[in-house]
């Protein structure tokens, strides 16, 4: 069993949706979990960090943590298509090592 | 602050060769990693460095790399004897343990195209 699990998509929306990313892991360790977001051929970009449970807004972004479920999100209000990209979650129990999932890709259509 | 810079970009090489890479984390930033990425993944771990030592390393890393982080600034990742399967983005990322929350910040990545 991989430790990240996430939906490689593609996922396709109009613009102005909202946009639901999901992941979830095996480890209960885990308690720091991060979003990226990665354009074609390019290193990823953070978009949110959240430590331990709970939800976390940045603008357009929430981040939501529920680690009874073994379950992340994070929610994109008012999609554009500038936002069409790969999303990729990550989480680790320390610093030392970071787990991946596979990414999402995302298309927000004009 | 420039972010996390990587060099080179891009990389061509014969199977067999040698080749380095090398990565400038964020200047006030102790922890380093290293990740590989090919296509239609996410970053697989392959190395971590807080300060000059270097406390994890991924199982499934070959003996044929080699990472170092001499004076705890910059990174060198060494891949020695390349094979075509090494072909894939590789991946540099910091973060700091002091004061800020650990969040982990990315270069642009070395490309590798081993033919």
């Amino acid at each position: 069993q991989k430790e990240v699990e996430q939906d490689p998509g593609p996922l396709s929306v109009p613009e102005g949706a909202i946009v639901s990313l999901n992941c979830t892991y095996s480890n209960s360790a885990f308690q720091y979990f991060m979003w990226y977001r990665q354009y074609s051929r390019k290193g990823p970009e953070l978009l949110m960090y959240t430590y331990s449970s709970g939800n976390k807004e940045d603008g357009r972004f929430t981040a939501q943590v529920d680690k009874s479920s073994k379950y992340i999100s994070l929610f994109i209000r008012d999609s554009q298509p500038s936002d069409s990209a790969t999303y990729l979650c990550a989480m680790s129990a320390t610093y030392n090592q970071f787990y991946f999932g596979t990414g999402t890709s995302l298309t927000v259509i004009p | 602050d420039t972010g996390v810079s990587q060099n080179p970009r891009h990389k061509i090489t014969k199977r067999g060769q040698n080749v380095t890479f090398r990565c400038d984390p964020i200047s006030e930033h102790n922890r380093l990693y290293w990740y590989r990425q090919t296509l239609g993944q996410g970053p697989e771990f392959l190395t971590y460095f807080q300060n000059e030592a270097q406390l994890e390393k991924s199982r499934l890393l070959s003996d044929r790399f080699s990472a170092e982080r001499p004076k705890g600034s910059f990174s060198t990742l060494e891949i020695q004897r390349t094979e075509q399967g090494d072909s894939a983005m590789y991946l540099c990322a910091s973060s700091s343990t002091s004061g800020g929350s650990g969040e982990q910040f990315f270069g642009p990545g070395t490309r590798l195209t081993v033919l």
